[in-house]
């Protein structure tokens, strides 16, 4: 069965770079969730898209952005990465009515150096 | 505003003992709980979910329960394996179905 693909898996940039993290939901999910987990740290959600439209927003800084498209993938844009920005990104996708299954990509890990 | 705990926050135990592990929350306007098991560095796997409705499910040697009203739940682990070891992660659903993750236990089972 089609799992949620994000990419890349691994990224390296450097303070105050700028990355875009992606994630394909499962086929026909409409609603995408991000979240962050920190080392050590439990994830936090970030930011959520139903039908291309957000949904609901989490402790996202401002300098992060993201947005759905119309095929229902989604990027999150990080900008003027800082140290604490590294972490494992997680994107998970949900079939609208369906409120119990929400499935998680393997995440995407940045290091910020 | 939901938080959610988990204790203990490391655990280790040898081999085939039973475990319980403890998720308390402060809302009890819960969607459902579920509960996923992290290893080092991946991703989240789901254990077990439960339906605010609900008070257990189970799955093989894992057994969850919820009470609501109290704003906990635990997670037994029956005959614990060395493969058991990693992070296992509590966290509740509500408003738009985002999950609000719990602290995080580390369990480690020594052979």
């Amino acid at each position: 069965a089609a799992g949620v693909i994000q990419s890349p898996r691994h990224l390296i940039k450097e303070k105050r770079e700028t990355a875009t993290l992606k994630c394909y939901p499962i086929p026909r999910h409409d609603t995408v969730y991000w979240y962050q987990q920190g080392p050590g740290q439990d994830p936090q959600f970030l930011i959520s898209f139903y039908e291309k439209m957000q949904s609901d927003k989490g402790s996202i800084p401002d300098r992060f952005s993201a947005q759905q498209f119309s095929d229902y993938h989604s990027e999150l844009n990080m900008s003027s990465l800082e140290l604490g920005d590294s972490a494992l990104y997680f994107c998970a996708s949900r079939q609208a009515g369906a409120k119990d299954t929400q499935y998680f990509g393997p995440g995407t890990r940045l290091t910020v150096l | 505003k939901q938080e959610v705990t988990q204790i203990p926050a490391a655990l280790s135990v040898p081999e085939g003992e039973n475990l319980v592990l403890n998720c308390s929350f402060t809302d009890s306007a819960i969607y459902n709980l579920q509960w996923f098991r992290q290893d080092p560095g991946k991703g989240l796997t789901s254990l077990l979910l439960i339906q605010s409705s609900q008070r257990e499910q189970t799955s093989g040697r894992l057994n969850a329960s919820l009470d609501k009203s109290s704003g906990r739940s635990t997670l037994y682990i029956a005959a614990s394996q060395p493969g058991d070891s990693a992070t296992y992660l509590c966290a509740v659903k509500r408003g738009t179905y985002k999950y609000i993750f719990g602290t995080g236990t580390r369990l480690k089972v020594l052979a």
